[in-house]
Formats: C-alpha cells, sequence, structure tokens
C-alpha cells in the first residue's frame, strides 16, 4: 500500500532563517506531487506541483522554492522565512490523473 | 481553468440533524468530485468521491449527489454526530488536469 511521509511535525524558526521540509512517497511510481499551506482557518493554498523528477510548476510567486530530487521525494525550501510564511504546509500525492490526494500529517510552521 | 464555490463557509447543527454542503464549478469537461474532511490539526482525507457518470453515491450516513447540468455537486451528512465536527473541503481536478481545484471549506459544527 502507498504511504506518504512528511516531516518535521512542528517547526519553529525565526524570521530569516532557511526552512527545509522534506516529504517521501512509498508504494508508488512517478506520483504527482504536492505541496499546499492552509493559514489558520483558511482553505488549501496550492504552492507547487511536480508531475515528474526535476519538474516543478509554481502556483504563487513568492520566497519558497521546492525541489524533486528524486521520484518520491518533494522537498519544500526557503533561503530567509518571512513572518507571512507561517502556516501549516501540506505535502500530497495523487496518481497521473491528479484525482484523489493523500496528503501528509503536515508541518506546522511558526515564523517569529 | 476550474472554478470551484462552496457553502455555506460555516455550519452549525444540533446532533441528530442533516447537513447539506453544496459545491458548483466552473469546467462542464469537470467528471470527478471528491470530499474531503479535515479535523483540526490533522491532515484532509478523502471521505467520499463521485464521478459524472452517476448522479448519487452513498456511503453510511454521507451521500453526494451531482448534478451536471447545473454544475453543481452536494455532500449530504444524516444524524450527525459530534465527530462530524470538521472543516469539509469539495474539490475537482476539471477536465484533463492533475491539479485538483479547492473549494474554501466548510467549518461544520455539530453541538451535542
Amino acid at each position: 500500500s502507498q504511504t506518504i511521509h512528511q516531516w518535521p511535525a512542528t517547526l519553529v524558526q525565526p524570521v530569516g532563517s532557511p526552512l527545509s521540509l522534506e516529504c517521501t512517497v512509498e508504494g508508488t511510481s512517478n506520483p504527482n506531487l504536492y505541496w499546499y499551506r492552509q493559514a489558520a482557518g483558511r482553505g488549501l493554498q496550492l504552492l507547487f506541483y511536480s508531475v515528474g523528477i526535476g519538474q516543478i510548476s509554481s502556483e504563487v510567486p513568492q520566497n519558497l522554492s521546492a525541489s524533486r530530487p528524486q521520484d518520491r521525494q518533494f522537498i519544500l525550501s526557503s533561503k530567509k522565512l518571512l513572518l507571512s510564511d507561517s502556516g501549516f504546509y501540506l505535502c500530497a500525492w495523487s496518481t497521473g490523473k491528479g484525482e484523489k490526494l493523500f496528503f501528509g500529517s503536515g508541518t506546522q510552521l511558526s515564523v517569529l | 481553468g476550474e472554478n470551484v464555490e462552496q457553502h455555506p463557509s460555516t455550519l452549525s447543527v444540533q446532533e441528530g440533524d442533516s447537513a447539506v454542503i453544496k459545491c458548483t464549478y466552473s469546467d462542464s469537461a469537470s467528471n470527478y468530485f471528491p470530499w474531503y474532511k479535515q479535523e483540526l490539526g490533522k491532515r484532509p482525507q478523502l471521505i467520499i468521491d463521485i464521478r459524472s457518470n452517476v448522479g448519487e453515491k452513498k456511503d453510511q450516513r454521507i451521500a453526494v449527489t451531482l448534478n451536471k447540468t447545473a454544475k453543481h455537486f452536494s455532500l449530504h451528512i444524516t444524524e450527525t454526530q459530534p465527530e462530524d465536527s470538521a472543516v469539509y473541503f469539495c474539490a475537482t481536478p476539471g477536465g484533463g488536469s492533475y491539479i485538483p481545484t479547492f473549494g474554501r471549506g466548510t467549518s461544520l459544527i455539530v453541538h451535542p
């Protein structure tokens, strides 16, 4: 069966510090991968998606970036965090049709 | 691209009542319509989905109905229980897209 791992679960970082969130998927090949951000009490904002190794599409211009160094690994990064980067970050995967999404357990990021 | 409108944003019911959440979409080629439930601090999880070749699907106390002509689909929860309290999201990948478009979410509160 397929599983998705996301870490860390919580993170407190000072403004201006770097960020690296990692997500890995097991039990499937060539998944579509997504990074979403969710502000408190709000909806799901798509940040990045990837349909293959090295293929990254950005939905929202910002100081975040994403990389997919391996088929089932998706990394979200920032060189310098802003206060507005605080939120709940969710990694997800789907099959090629982009239908059912399976989410990781999320990372609660607080930038202070 | 696809546009999804979800209503209401908040729904408060008494335990045992029914709850209905509605979403409208814009892309007439859309053919897959999932619903996700997100409990506080948790990841969204798929609870039910429907394809365009059927008008209704049931799973115990939850059901989804689809009206392709009017381009809307609804989530129905009967005999609500306190554990149904969560945020519910509708979504659809649109026609030919692998990027799901989510509704803004409905916060369902079930009062004991």
